[in-house]
């Protein structure tokens, strides 16, 4: 079945360091990605998305390209704020069937001033 | 626009007590879904609505979990009896249709500790 696996954390950076946190996936066909975003204390929110592949999602400094190839969504940043400190998932939807999202077990990144 | 709202926040209970969690969608929201996200991972789905029908509930454990969603709005998710390894938090998430590229909203959750 479809999966999603995404590196292990807890992640912790320094403020305005670079970062990246890989996801790769499992599916057939096509799917859609999606990078999520959960802070202390809140639901989930959709950082970005990409619905097909070389397409690349942006939103609030980060980005993450659809690559087909390598069958990845990763999602980086170049200057990371103490405030973008939360869990980071990666999803996927099918395009056929019920489209369910499917997570990875999530990223810890913690920003240290 | 007022997003997924879901209650309680919290809930306490002893393994065999029973427990419901209630869900309130974005208005006009046709998709509804019930994730249970556990400590440590990702969320999975449990279960899946088109309106007030149901579109996957495969990975619903049906021996103690139920869930319905009358009128195609509010939707209630309920465990009877709760063991230990129910203790997660459930989410709830609501969409205006099924195509893939729609964005599911997600309330802030329901945390269970079962005892």
């Amino acid at each position: 079945g479809d999966s999603v696996t995404q590196m292990e954390g807890p992640v912790t950076l320094s403020e305005e360091a670079f970062l990246t946190i890989n996801c790769t996936y499992t599916a057939t066909g096509y799917p859609s990605l999606f990078w999520y975003v959960q802070y202390p204390g809140e639901g989930l929110q959709l950082l970005l998305k990409a619905t097909k592949a070389d397409d690349k999602g942006s939103n609030k400094g980060f980005e993450a390209t659809y690559r087909k190839e390598t069958t990845s969504f990763h999602l980086e940043k170049g200057s990371v704020q103490v405030s973008d400190s939360a869990v980071y998932f990666c999803a996927l939807s099918a395009r056929i069937g019920a489209q369910k999202l499917v997570f990875g077990q999530g990223t810890r990144l913690t920003i240290n001033p | 626009e007022a997003g997924v709202a879901q209650s309680p926040r919290y809930k306490i209970i002893e393994k065999r007590q029973s427990v419901a969690f209630w869900c309130n969608p974005i208005s006009g929201h046709a998709t509804l879904y019930w994730y249970q996200q556990i400590l440590g991972q990702g969320p999975k789905l449990l279960i899946q609505f088109q309106n007030n029908g149901v579109v996957d509930d495969s990975q619903l454990p049906k021996d103690r979990f139920s869930a319905e969603r009358l009128k195609g709005v509010d939707s209630t998710l309920k465990i009877q009896p709760a063991k230990l390894e129910d203790s997660a938090v459930y989410l709830c998430a609501s969409s205006p249709g099924i195509a893939a590229k729609n964005i599911q909203y997600f309330g802030a959750g329901t945390r269970l500790s079962v005892l």
